[in-house]
C-alpha cells in the first residue's frame, strides 16, 4: 500500500503564476482534505472533498479551489499566486465511516512562490 | 486569541527523559482531539487520537485531555533520540470535521 502520495515534491513558481497540485488517496480512502502549513506553523485546513464535492472549507480565498474525480484523486489548484502562498501543501485521506482516526496525511508539496 | 495554544519551543531534553507537551484551545466545540508527529519533510503521523476526558495510554506516550479545562498534554516516557520530531496538537468539533492545528513545538532528544 503506497498510502498518500502527492505530486509534485517540490515546485516554484512566480507571483501571478497558477500551481496545480495533486493528491492520490490511500487505497480505501474516499475523502480528501488539504492543508497549508507555512513554515514554523501547524497546517491550516483549506478544504475538504468527498463524493467529487467540496464538503467543508476552511477560511481561504477564491484563488484556492479544488477537484476530486471519481477515482478520490484530487487537485488543488492556486491562481494569481502570492508570495505569502510559499507553504508545504498537505494533502490527507481517510473514509468516513471511519473518521479522524483513519485519516493519513502525504509528505506534502512545497511551493515556493518568487 | 487563535482557537488553539501550543507551548511554544523548541525543547531540548537529555534521553531517558519524561516530555510534557501541552495545548489549550478556547473552542467548546471541540470533542476530539488528537497529537500529531511531524518529521523534517514529511506529513503528521498521528500518534494519539482520544474523544473523551481523561488518559489514554500507548506505550511510551499518554494523552491527557481536561475539557472543563480546555486543556490537552501529551506526555512521552523514557523519550529516545528517535522521538526527535515537530509535535503538532490537533482539535476537530466532528468526527469528520476540518483539523485545528496548534502551531506545534520541535522536541529535540539529546543521547
Amino acid at each position: 500500500d503506497a498510502g498518500v502520495t502527492q505530486s509534485p515534491t517540490h515546485l516554484i513558481k512566480t507571483r501571478g503564476q497558477q500551481v496545480t497540485l495533486r493528491c492520490s488517496p490511500k487505497s480505501g480512502h474516499d475523502t480528501v482534505s488539504w492543508y497549508q502549513q507555512a513554515l514554523g506553523q501547524g497546517p491550516q485546513f483549506i478544504f475538504q472533498y468527498y463524493e467529487e464535492e467540496e464538503r467543508q472549507r476552511g477560511n481561504f480565498p477564491d484563488r484556492f479551489s479544488g477537484h476530486q474525480f471519481p477515482n478520490y484523486s484530487s487537485e488543488l489548484n492556486v491562481n494569481a499566486l502570492l508570495l505569502g502562498d510559499s507553504a508545504l501543501y498537505l494533502c490527507a485521506s481517510s473514509f468516513p465511516s471511519g473518521g479522524l482516526e483513519t485519516q493519513y496525511f502525504g509528505p506534502g508539496t512545497r511551493l515556493l512562490v518568487l | 486569541q487563535k482557537e488553539v495554544e501550543q507551548d511554544p519551543g523548541p525543547l531540548s531534553v537529555p534521553e531517558g527523559a519524561i516530555v510534557s507537551l501541552n495545548c489549550t484551545y478556547s473552542n467548546s466545540a471541540f470533542q476530539y482531539f488528537m497529537w500529531y508527529r511531524q518529521y523534517s519533510r514529511k506529513g503528521p503521523e498521528l500518534l494519539m487520537y482520544t474523544y473523551s476526558s481523561g488518559n489514554k495510554e500507548d506505550g511510551r506516550f499518554t494523552a491527557q485531555v481536561d475539557k472543563s479545562s480546555k486543556y490537552i498534554s501529551l506526555f512521552i516516557r523514557d523519550s529516545q533520540p528517535s522521538d526527535s520530531a515537530t509535535y503538532l496538537c490537533a482539535m476537530s468539533a466532528g468526527a469528520n470535521s476540518k483539523l485545528t492545528f496548534g502551531k506545534g513545538i520541535t522536541l529535540s532528544v539529546r543521547p
